[in-house]
């Protein structure tokens, strides 16, 4: 089945230093891919997403590109600040051809912890 | 301005007791979720529900039932608790739309601990 396999923890920078997380996955459809941060004592926020290959999500200075060829979908950021510190969750959706619904499959998740 | 709603926000109960967790969406969305957070194994899908009238089983259904209520309130049930049931419960819950858009993100609560001794 589908699945999804990123990079483990805990990752620990220096603020302004360069993050990538490394996420890369299987499907046998053609998934959308997001990423999704929890800060501590929160639910999950949807930070970007992909729906297409070659497709580039972005928000907040977080960067991922859809890539087909190498089923991946790293998440990068150029200078990271305190703020970013959180877990962040790279999944898939499970689609529903028919439309009902879109499941997600998640990643085991990736502890950032920033230091000043 | 609320999205999903989660009560209770901290549990803790003694094993073989029931318990009923509570979830509630004000965004109109058809398609809710319940996933349970485990360090080390991400979140894993529950149940969850297409739309109002139906609920299907998810990766980790054993334990659990679940109820939807109306288009608002999905519900999780623990019969009998076990300690393996230890867990963060979070629910979600997403638009559903045909064709190019299909694929909306989901929306979570901020979940529920819950401890079983």
């Amino acid at each position: 089945g589908d699945s999804v396999t990123q990079m483990e923890g805990p990752v620990t920078l220096s603020e302004e230093a360069f993050l990538t997380i490394n996420c890369t996955y299987t499907a046998t459809g053609y998934p959308s891919l997001f990423w999704y941060v929890q800060y501590p004592g929160e639910g999950l926020q949807l930070l970007l997403k992909a729906t297409k290959a070659d497709d580039k999500g972005s928000n907040k200075g977080f960067e991922a590109t859809y890539r087909k060829e190498t089923t991946s979908f790293h998440l990068e950021k150029g200078s990271v600040q305190v703020s970013d510190s959180a877990v962040y969750f790279c999944a898939l959706s499970d689609q529903d051809y028919g439309g009902a619904t879109n499941k997600l499959i998640f990643g085991t998740g990736t502890l950032l912890a920033v230091q000043p | 301005n609320a999205g999903v709603t989660q009560t209770p926000k901290f549990q803790v109960l003694k094993t073989g007791q029931s318990m009923t967790l509570q979830c509630a969406q004000d965004m109109n969305h058809n398609s809710m979720y319940w996933y349970r957070q485990d360090p080390g194994m991400g979140l894993r899908l529950i149940y969850y529900s297409a739309s109002e009238g139906t609920t299907d089983k998810g990766e980790v259904p054993n334990g659990y039932n679940v109820s939807r209520l109306n288009k608002r309130e999905f519900s999780l049930r623990l019969e009998s608790a076990a300690p393996s049931q230890t867990s963060v419960y979070f629910c979600a819950s997403s638009e559903v739309r045909l064709g190019p858009t299909w694929n909306q993100p989901q929306h979570f609560g901020d979940g529920t601990r819950l401890s079983i001794l």
